[in-house]
């Protein structure tokens, strides 16, 4: 069946610095991938979609990746803030218009 | 602004009680979905419907229902609720199509079984 892995852990880091999250996925190939942000007690909200022909996605500080060979999608935030801090989740399409999602990375970008 | 609304952010229902959630979303999307979100387990799809009238099975059906009687309500009901059914419930919304459409999700709404 098809699984999707995210970093458990928090992630902590530095204002200013870029956060890296990662999404790996197996028994799947995903024709496409979105990430989504959700903040404590409140529904997702979608930040970027990635196609399978596209490495790299661009939206403002964001950056997506989408590596089909390592079965792998990086998300990146530059320059990050404290309200940044939130959990980051990563969906892949499992179906027509149905997604399939990850756990969520957590992230707390510190003063 | 597009919405998806949820009937209500926090329930609390006694095992075996008959439990209604609702939600409603004005974008005339054909899609709507109900997750359920557990700690460490992610959202996980019980439900989705791409037209009135009609559903589709997701990954966790069992001891739910659900029904879709106009475009733009999408009701989830646990027959007779148990505790294991403790959890955030999340509705959300999309286009149908070929496209890789975005969901847009309402607030949730924490449901706890005593």
């Amino acid at each position: 069946s098809q699984k999707i892995e995210q970093n458990s852990e928090a992630l902590n880091i530095q204002e200013g610095k870029t956060a890296t999250l990662t999404c790996n996925y197996t028994n799947y190939s995903p024709a496409y991938l979105q990430w989504y942000r959700q903040d404590p007690g409140r529904g997702p909200v979608f930040l970027l979609l990635i196609r399978e022909n596209e490495k790299e996605k661009r939206k403002e500080r964001l950056k997506v990746t989408f590596d089909t060979t390592l079965k792998q999608s990086l998300f990146h935030i530059t320059a990050s803030q404290p309200a940044d801090s939130a959990t980051y989740l990563c969906a892949l399409e499992s179906g027509y218009n149905k997604l399939i999602f990850g756990a969520g990375t957590r992230l707390a970008v510190h003063p | 602004d597009v919405k998806v609304t949820q009937s209500s952010r926090y329930l609390v229902k006694r095992t075996g009680e008959k439990v209604f959630l609702e939600c409603v979303q004005d974008m005339d999307h054909e899609n709507m979905f109900w997750y359920r979100q557990d700690p460490g387990l992610g959202l996980r799809l019980i439900y989705f419907s791409y037209d009135v009238k009609m559903k589709e099975k997701g990954d966790i059906p069992e001891g739910y229902s659900v029904s879709r009687e106009k475009k733009e309500r999408f009701s989830l009901i646990l027959e007779s609720a148990s505790t294991n059914q403790t959890s955030m419930y999340l509705c959300a919304s999309s286009l149908l199509g070929d496209g890789a459409y975005e969901q847009y999700f309402g607030p949730g709404t924490r449901l706890t079984v005593t």
